[in-house]
């Protein structure tokens, strides 16, 4: 049972920012949010994490709902590069609470020239 | 330089001949993880290893093993291949329980496994 749920996918302009959505309405008060990038069949690589406040690093911004139901991903200058299926994830920040990691289908976002 | 490694990258295989992709670490991570990639499922998990001898079932464990004997290694074993095990092939590993940025998973770059 998938604990996010993303849209299949999205298209955004070269230059402009990329909002991707993910919904993680079963969330608990100890689970970090975490998102992941995979572009063609590499590897997926870390973009970001937050438990519940916003946050921002070199690639991207993260912004969780005020309930934490919810979160945004936002690439704020797309780039070609940034064309890649886009995962949202929930971990637990306790080791007693780790269990399996469901990452479902993703987002696959298209930078369009 | 900090990173995971899978051998071999690329394997064809006939139906029911034993192989092992191995998955190998460098940065003393507790937990280790193979997930496997079919088109418009994402990533599904098949195993997961929270340290040395201690592994548990993913979502998709059927017809795979995992072993656990030293921290940095963590092989895949399918026992006897099937054609519904073609498919792409990811090891990850962490830190466990940090909390936020430890806990990132690093990837390994696939294994591209076919079984005739």
């Amino acid at each position: 049972d998938a604990k996010t749920t993303q849209p299949p996918s999205m298209d955004c302009a070269e230059g402009r920012a990329a909002n991707l959505p993910c919904n993680h309405s079963t969330i608990s008060g100890n689970e970090y949010v975490y998102w992941y990038r995979q572009i063609h069949s590499q590897g997926p690589q870390y973009i970001i994490h937050g438990l519940k406040n916003n946050e921002t690093n070199e690639m991207a911004s993260l912004i969780i709902t005020e309930d934490r139901k919810s979160s945004t991903l936002i690439l704020p200058h797309a780039t070609l590069r940034d064309t890649a299926v886009y995962y949202c994830i929930v971990r637990p920040t306790q080791k007693t609470s780790y269990d399996k990691v469901i990452f479902g289908p993703g987002t696959s976002l298209s930078v369009i020239p | 330089e900090a990173q995971v490694t899978q051998n071999p990258r690329y394997l064809i295989t006939v139906t029911g001949k034993k192989l092992t992709v191995t998955c190998s670490q460098n940065m003393n991570h507790e937990y280790m993880s193979w997930y496997r990639q079919d088109p418009g499922l994402g990533l599904r998990q098949i195993y997961y290893s929270m340290n040395v001898e201690v592994t548990d079932k993913g979502d998709v464990p059927e017809g795979y093993k995992v072993s656990r004997k030293e921290k940095r290694n963590f092989p895949l074993i399918l026992e006897s291949p099937s054609p519904n095990q073609t498919s792409l092939y990811f090891c990850a590993s962490s830190l466990l329980g940090t909390g936020g940025l430890a806990d990132t998973q690093y990837f390994g770059p696939g294994t591209r496994l076919t079984v005739l």
